[in-house]
C-alpha cells in the first residue's frame, strides 16, 4: 500500500519562510509532485521532483531524498495569497496524494 | 490554452438518486483521470483512461460508479444510486501521455464538481 504523511496545519507570518515536510512509503516511485489547492478550487501544479536534490522555482523550492522517502516544499517571502492547502503526491504510474497541509499566512 | 472543463460545478441530490458529471480535458491530452476528494483529504484516483481505454479502475466502486470516454476526448462519470458517503468533490484531470517523464506525467486539474447527497 501507499503511505504518505504530511502535517495537517501550519501557520506563518507574511514575509516569513515555511517548510512543509512529506514522508512516503510506497510500493513504487517515479517522482513526487507538489500541488497547491486554494479552498474550493482545483489543485494547481507547483513542482515535480524525479531525482534527489533541490529544485528552485521563484519563491518556491522543492527537495527530494529518495533513499529517505522524504521531500519538502519551501515557501519563501510568504504572501497572503499563499494561504492554501499544499498536497504531496507520489507518482507510481498513478498519483497517490497525502491529505494536504493547510498553510495559513497571517499579517 | 484552455484548461480542463467540468460541469456542473455543484450538484445536490437525495440518496438513491443518480447523477452524472462531465469532463473535457486539455486538447491533445491522451490520459484522463477522475478523482474523488472528500473534505479534509487528498484526491483519490477512481479511474484512469488512456485515449478511450481504461488503464486503472481498481478503486472505482463498480457496483454504483461507472465512467466512459467513448471517443477518447471527453468523459462522463456516473453514480447510480448515490449514497450519503459519496458527498465529495469530483475532480477531473488530464495529462499529455501515460509514458513516464516530467512533462507527460504532470496532471492538470479541472475546477471540480461539488456533490452533496442528502
Amino acid at each position: 500500500g501507499q503511505n504518505i504523511d504530511q502535517p495537517t496545519e501550519m501557520t506563518a507570518t507574511e514575509g516569513a519562510i515555511v517548510q512543509i515536510n512529506c514522508t512516503y512509503q510506497t510500493s513504487g516511485f517515479n517522482g513526487l509532485f507538489w500541488y497547491q489547492q486554494h479552498a474550493g478550487e482545483a489543485p494547481t501544479f507547483l513542482s515535480y521532483n524525479v531525482l534527489d536534490g533541490l529544485e528552485e522555482k521563484g519563491r518556491f523550492s522543492s527537495f527530494l531524498s529518495r533513499s529517505k522517502g522524504y521531500s519538502y516544499l519551501l515557501l519563501k517571502e510568504l504572501q497572503m495569497k499563499d494561504s492554501a492547502s499544499y498536497l504531496c503526491a507520489v507518482n507510481d504510474y498513478k498519483l497517490s496524494f497525502g491529505a494536504g497541509t493547510t498553510v495559513t499566512v497571517r499579517a | 490554452e484552455a484548461g480542463v472543463a467540468q460541469s456542473p460545478r455543484y450538484k445536490i441530490i437525495e440518496k438513491r438518486q443518480s447523477v452524472a458529471f462531465w469532463c473535457n480535458p486539455i486538447s491533445g491530452h491522451a490520459t484522463l483521470y477522475w478523482y474523488q476528494q472528500i473534505l479534509g483529504q487528498g484526491p483519490k484516483l477512481l479511474i484512469q483512461f488512456q485515449n478511450n481505454g481504461v488503464v486503472d479502475d481498481s478503486q472505482l466502486p463498480k457496483d454504483r460508479f461507472s465512467a466512459e470516454r467513448l471517443k477518447g476526448v471527453d468523459s462522463t462519470l456516473k453514480i447510480q444510486p448515490a449514497k450519503l458517503e459519496d458527498s465529495a468533490v469530483y475532480l477531473c484531470a488530464s495529462s499529455l501521455d501515460s509514458n513516464p517523464g516530467p512533462e507527460s506525467d504532470t496532471q492538470y486539474f479541472g475546477p471540480g464538481t461539488r456533490l452533496t447527497v442528502l
